[in-house]
This record gives C-alpha cells, sequence and structure tokens, in this order.
C-alpha cells in the first residue's frame, strides 16, 4: 500500500465551487505539507502543519485553506474555486531536515 | 532567503551519453539539498540527497551529484543515458524559515533523451 494516499485523483469543477482534496499517511510522521504544481513552476508550498495543532501559511496560501483532523489526515479546501486554481496538487509529509514523500497527485481543473 | 536555480530549462540527450543536470542553490546557512524526478503523469520520487555527510552522494538508477560549498552548486550527474531517464527532474533545498522542515524547488529541468 501506498505511504501517501490523496483523493480524489482528478476532479473537474465549475468557478465558485468548494472543493476538498484529501491526504492521508502512514509514515507515522507529524510534519505534513500541502503543494501545487504549474508547468515550468515547480512545486510550490501552500500550506504546512507539523502536529494536529499546528497550521502554517506557505508561500501561496490565498484562497485555500487546510484542516489536520488527525496526526495521518491533512485537507486542503479551495472555498471558492477560481480557473487560476487549476493546477497539480501534492500531500507530502517527513521530517525536519530530511526528505519528503509525495502522494500521487491530484489533478483539479476548474472551468 | 534561500533559493534554487536549474540553469537548463530543458536539455537534450543520446542515449548512451552522459548526463549533466545544473544546481546552483544561495543560502547563508548549511542547508539539506535533495534531487526529486517526476516521469511523466507520475508522482515525485527522491533521487538522492546531501545532508551534511560525504560531498559526493550516490543515489538510485545510477545518478550521483556532488555539494560543492564554495560554487554553492549540486549537480546531478549521470555517465551512461537511458531511455527510461526521460522525465523532470527538480534540485531541492530545505529552508532555515521553518526550522529546516519545509523545502524550496528549483523550476525543473526536463530531460530528454533520443535513441
Amino acid at each position: 500500500d501506498a505511504d501517501v494516499t490523496q483523493t480524489p485523483r482528478n476532479r473537474i469543477t465549475k468557478t465558485g465551487k468548494r472543493i476538498m482534496l484529501e491526504c492521508s499517511q502512514t509514515k507515522g510522521h507529524d510534519r505534513m505539507y500541502w503543494y501545487r504544481q504549474d508547468p515550468g513552476l515547480g512545486l510550490r508550498l501552500i500550506y504546512y502543519s507539523f502536529d494536529v495543532k499546528d497550521i502554517n501559511k506557505g508561500e501561496i496560501s490565498d484562497g485555500y485553506s487546510v484542516s489536520r483532523q488527525a496526526q495521518a489526515k491533512f485537507s486542503l479546501s479551495l472555498e471558492s474555486a477560481i480557473p487560476n486554481q487549476t493546477a497539480l496538487y501534492f500531500c507530502a509529509t517527513g521530517e525536519q531536515r530530511n526528505e519528503q514523500f509525495f502522494g500521487p497527485g491530484t489533478r483539479l481543473t476548474v472551468l | 532567503a534561500q533559493s534554487v536555480t536549474q540553469l537548463d530549462s530543458h536539455v537534450s540527450v543520446s542515449e548512451g551519453t552522459p548526463v549533466l543536470l545544473r544546481c546552483n542553490y544561495s543560502s547563508s546557512y548549511s542547508p539539506s539539498l535533495f534531487w526529486y524526478v517526476q516521469h511523466p503523469n507520475k508522482g515525485l520520487q527522491l533521487l538522492l540527497k546531501y545532508t551534511s555527510a560525504a560531498t559526493l552522494v550516490k543515489g538510485i538508477n545510477g545518478f550521483e551529484a556532488e555539494f560543492k560549498k564554495s560554487e554553492t552548486s549540486f549537480h546531478l550527474t549521470k555517465p551512461s543515458a537511458h531511455m527510461s531517464d526521460a522525465a523532470e527532474y527538480f534540485c531541492v533545498v530545505t529552508s532555515p524559515n521553518s526550522g529546516y522542515s519545509t523545502l524550496t524547488f528549483g523550476k525543473g529541468t526536463m530531460l530528454l533523451v533520443s535513441p
């Protein structure tokens, strides 16, 4: 079984809709992350969490919110989706100073 | 602030020839550095990492990278390219702003391998 899972894997939605992307991990790490990937821009950090009571904004948090429901679960919400949020979204988990382990990604299209 | 510059957006090689993907970083501290690979329509896989041990780091699939502090570089190399190496490669550095727990990605280098 995969260490980091994301649901859904693909989603097409309309402008103004609320969307939630979910992430679960079995690595046992406290730290979890959400990134978005756009062609030619690499991955950019949206939000991160060091434990259930800790939430931090990343480089591009505007228009997004997150919830850390448990050590193993971290969800990303788009309260009112807009077309420029069309991207590939990755969840990751890891430890301080060390590599992160990524989920398979969610491809989101906002029409 | 830390940053990562991948000097080439695209690199084309022939199968069997050497691969060189260039990465420079800027920081005022000693970072951890990584190379990740992303095959088409796939997630990210760790190739190798430098975390202040040996400066020459060996990774999976024959890749290696050398940390050169004086040049602030962490270039990725492979002696002989395979068709299966065609993918996008990301150079990544840890950030001190979050207690070294967040990563900053380069914009990526697309490696094209021709027969």
